[in-house]
């Protein structure tokens, strides 16, 4: 029974390039979130999504930042021209139900962003 | 503006004995704490929970203890074991959408 998979487990990218984060959720999971950790710090929100539809997004960054979870496929986030602020680890997770009914979420192991 | 807040950034203990991990939260509209434990490149696994109208749950070794009058919440490990060294991830959920707001962690080093 596979958990949340996220790919790839490191990126490097040059500033002004694209990076593109996956992750598929644990089967039978509809809801994914998407969360940012900086150094010594803990995990911030970033976006909720279900199928084909985005939830929340009030945690992520206006400009350059964008995540969908079309109906076939993995869900992905999406950062246009990376600067060196976007180093971090991005991790996604899943739940069966809404955050809110007390489901907890499961994380993948996260996908290291380096900038260079 | 932090929401949850663990204050202590490390702590060791004892093979055997018990480990308490604090954790203090602002907001009253939380009705759902969790607590995650992370080891180095890999995500956070869900550990217990707790519900805001509970003040105890208990799973095995862990224990969770919420006293919503002090906006409080504590993680027991007894007793505590080598494998139980990680970080420790409080977090709260209350919102309509159910993302979860963390703590910056606690270090647990359980030192044989």
């Amino acid at each position: 029974n596979a958990g949340v998979m996220q790919n790839p487990r490191h990126l490097v990218r040059r500033r002004g390039q694209e990076a593109r984060l996956r992750c598929s959720p644990m089967k039978g999971h509809s809801h994914v979130y998407w969360y940012r950790q900086l150094p010594e710090e803990g995990l911030k929100f970033m976006v909720y999504l279900q199928k084909e539809n985005i939830i929340d997004e009030s945690g992520m960054p206006k400009e350059r930042f964008s995540a969908e979870f079309p109906k076939e496929g993995p869900s992905i986030l999406r950062i246009q021209q990376v600067v060196r602020g976007d180093s971090a680890a991005y991790f996604c997770a899943s739940s069966p139900l809404a955050g809110d009914d007390g489901q907890p979420q499961h994380f993948g192991d996260g996908t290291r962003l380096s900038i260079l | 503006d932090q929401q949850v807040k663990q204050n202590s950034p490390s702590l060791s203990v004892q093979e055997g004995r018990i480990s308490i991990l604090n954790c203090d939260y602002t907001n009253s509209m939380f009705d759902y704490f969790l607590w995650y434990k992370k080891y180095p490149a890999e995500g956070p696994t869900f550990l217990i929970s707790i519900s805001s109208i509970k003040d105890k749950n208990e799973d095995g070794r862990f224990t969770v203890f919420l006293n919503k009058s002090a906006k409080h919440l504590s993680l027991h490990i007894v007793p505590s074991q080598p494998g139980d060294s990680a970080v420790y991830f409080c977090a709260a959920s209350g919102g309509s959408q159910g993302n979860l707001i963390f703590g910056k962690g606690t270090k647990l080093s359980v030192k044989p």
